[in-house]
């Protein structure tokens, strides 16, 4: 099984600020299968990236996706006050399918 | 417009079953590999299960093997989820999930099934 480790668990930044979130994978991702998903309460997922750096249908590109084999990256170029939610990272690469345990972005 | 529309949750007795059914339109369903993705209380995401295209290829999450099955209906854009011998721990939003260009592309707006007695 692959697991999915993300860093930091709680990110406290301000809107404007640039957020780095980590997503490090027990094994490689083969063909770069990471995607990284917005939840915010009460609501379903939100694909962002997939392919560990394609942008999603609609998604603004201050996201953007980084990293291959066991280490990825999800950058927020300039945090905007709808971005403050928790977030995942996914590997579709080996089953079983796994997600890391969340990040969660506040202000 | 893409529209994955969830039913069938709701409170069940320990050992009970349930089965939920997502339906789709607004993305080819017939060509999309499909999943469902559970989220319990105050926790994280956790795959259930996948079904390819044509129904011919299901997988599960280790724990759920034998309990759920996935199916699916071409016909009627629909995906299921049946789930037996239901345990407090099932208890959680069950999402659907598909299509697009990774087949994570698209959510239902999760359904929330409660095991209790």
């Amino acid at each position: 099984e692959v697991v999915l480790t993300q860093s930091p668990g709680t990110l406290s930044l301000s809107p404007g600020e640039r957020a780095t979130l980590s997503c490090r994978a027990s094994q490689s991702v083969t063909s770069n299968f990471l995607a990284w998903f917005q939840q915010k309460p009460g609501q379903a997922p939100r694909l962002l990236i997939y392919g560990a750096s394609s942008r999603a249908t609609g998604i603004p590109d201050r996201f953007s996706g980084s990293g291959s084999g066991t280490d990825f990256t999800l950058t927020i170029s300039r945090l905007e006050p709808e971005d403050f939610a928790v977030y995942y990272c996914h590997q579709y690469s080996s089953s079983p399918i796994t997600f890391g345990q969340g990040t969660k972005l506040e202000i | 417009e893409v529209q994955l529309v969830q039913s069938g949750g709701g409170l069940v007795q320990p050992g009970g079953s349930l089965r939920l059914s997502c339906v789709v339109s607004g993305f080819t369903f017939s060509s999309s590999w499909m999943s469902w993705v559970r989220q319990a209380p105050g926790r994280g995401l956790a795959w259930v299960a996948s079904i390819n295209q044509d129904g011919s290829q299901v997988s599960y999450a280790d724990s759920l093997k034998g309990r759920f099955t996935i199916s699916r209906d071409n016909v009627k854009n629909s995906l299921h989820l049946q789930m037996n011998s239901l345990r407090v721990e099932d208890t959680a939003v069950y999402y659907c999930a598909g299509g697009g260009s990774s087949s994570w592309s698209y959510w239902g707006q999760g359904t929330l099934v409660t095991v209790s007695s």
